[in-house]
This record gives structure tokens, sequence and C-alpha cells, in this order.
């Protein structure tokens, strides 16, 4: 069965510092890892995906993220937090096998001006 | 990126009532449809997959005589909340993907929040 963990609920950063927000996966094949936003009583915004190729995948919004296969991570970074990048933050992965995302249990993202 | 819509935004209803959702995708064919639940805080639960023109496929735990989905079009997908308990009470999400490739994107709807009082 396919997982995703974050390991942080929260995550605190002060404008114009960098940003990292942690994800791990567990699937049986390759996976596919997509990252997501949520503001407030909105749908989720997709943000990137990895499928195949670099390893570092560039985003919307200034957004890139590492795929590391032998620590089975996804992290999702950012060089320069802007205050409105401050939303919930959604891991995902998708077993080539499977139609469905699994969700990840979401980092809140707090930037303090 | 490609647009989903859902209506209503929002929708109180008294117990026992039912309430139907509905997902648009709004300049796309979305030969799949996912249908989502997410309590306050937590994250999406997966309910049910939907193809067009075929029966929608179920996680496990989700009644599907209580939360009937029909996908009639390549876009439009309802969901039906049927004698709707407190419980049900949630955030609905769906979301939309095109093509048969696992790696396109799903893209999703604002949600409609339900409450049951």
């Amino acid at each position: 069965a396919q997982s995703v963990a974050q390991p942080e609920d929260q995550v605190n950063v002060a404008e114009g510092n960098p940003l990292t927000v942690k994800c791990t996966y567990s699937v049986s094949g390759n996976p596919y890892l997509f990252w997501y936003v949520q503001y407030p009583n909105r749908g989720l915004q997709f943000l990137l995906k990895y499928i195949t190729g670099d390893n570092l995948v560039k985003g919307s919004y200034g957004f890139e993220a590492e795929f590391n296969k032998s620590q089975t991570s996804f992290h999702l970074k950012k060089p320069s937090a802007l205050v409105s990048d401050s939303a919930l933050y959604f891991c995902a992965v998708r077993d080539p096998g499977r139609r469905a995302l699994t969700f990840g249990s979401g980092t809140r993202l707090q930037v303090q001006p | 990126g490609a647009v989903v819509s859902q209506h209503p935004s929002w929708v109180i209803c008294k117990s026992g009532t039912s309430v139907k959702i509905e997902c648009r995708s709004l300049d796309f064919q979305a030969t799949t449809m996912f249908w989502y639940r997410q309590f306050p805080k937590q994250s999406l639960m997966l309910m049910a997959t939907s193809n067009e023109g075929s029966k929608a496929t179920y996680e496990q735990g989700v009644e599907k005589d209580k939360f009937l989905i029909n996908h009639a079009s390549l876009t439009l997908s309802t969901l039906t909340v049927t004698s709707a308990h407190p419980e049900d009470s949630s955030f609905y999400i769906c979301s939309a993907r095109t093509g048969q490739n696992s790696y396109n994107e799903q893209f999703f709807g604002p949600g409609t929040r339900l409450t049951v009082l």
C-alpha cells in the first residue's frame, strides 16, 4: 500500500528566509509525487510534480522540490518565503498501479513578517 | 491550469434530508473524477473514484448507498448525500483528471462545506 508522511504539523519561518516542508513516501514501485497547497476554505492548488527525470523539480510560485530515492523523500523548498505563502501544504503520492492520490496529513506553513 | 467548479460552495440542511453536490470540469474533459472528504485540520480522505458512464469505485468503509455518485458526462459528476446526519458534516472536495495516464495531475474544485443540523 502507498503512504505519505509529513512529520511536521506546522512550520514557522520568517519572511525572506528559506523554507522546507518535509515529506517521505512509501510505494511499491516508482512513485509519482505531487505537492498541493490549500488556502482556507478553498480546494487544493497544484504546485509541482515529480514523475521522472531531474531530481530537482521546479513548480509554481517559486517553489521547488527535491526527489531523493535513497531517502524516499520529496521535500518542498523555497529560497525566500513570503507572508502570502502561509497556507496548508499537502504532499501526495500515486502508485502507478492506482488511479487516486494518497495525501499526507498536511503541514501548516506560517510565514511571519 | 484547468478549472474545476463545485456547486454549492456551502449548504446547510436538516437531518434526514438529501443533498446533491455538483462537480464540473469547465475547460477540459474529465475521464476520471474523485470525491474526497476533509475533516477540520485533517487530510483529504478519498471516498470514491468514478469514470464517465460507469459505476463509481468506493473506498473501503464508504457506504455507497449513502454517498451516491453519478458521472453522467465527461464534464459533470454529482455526489448525493442521502438521509444526511450531523456526522456527515464535512468539507467535500472533488477533483478531476483527464486522460488515462496516472501521472497527470488532478485538478481540484473549491470544495463544498456541508453542515447537517
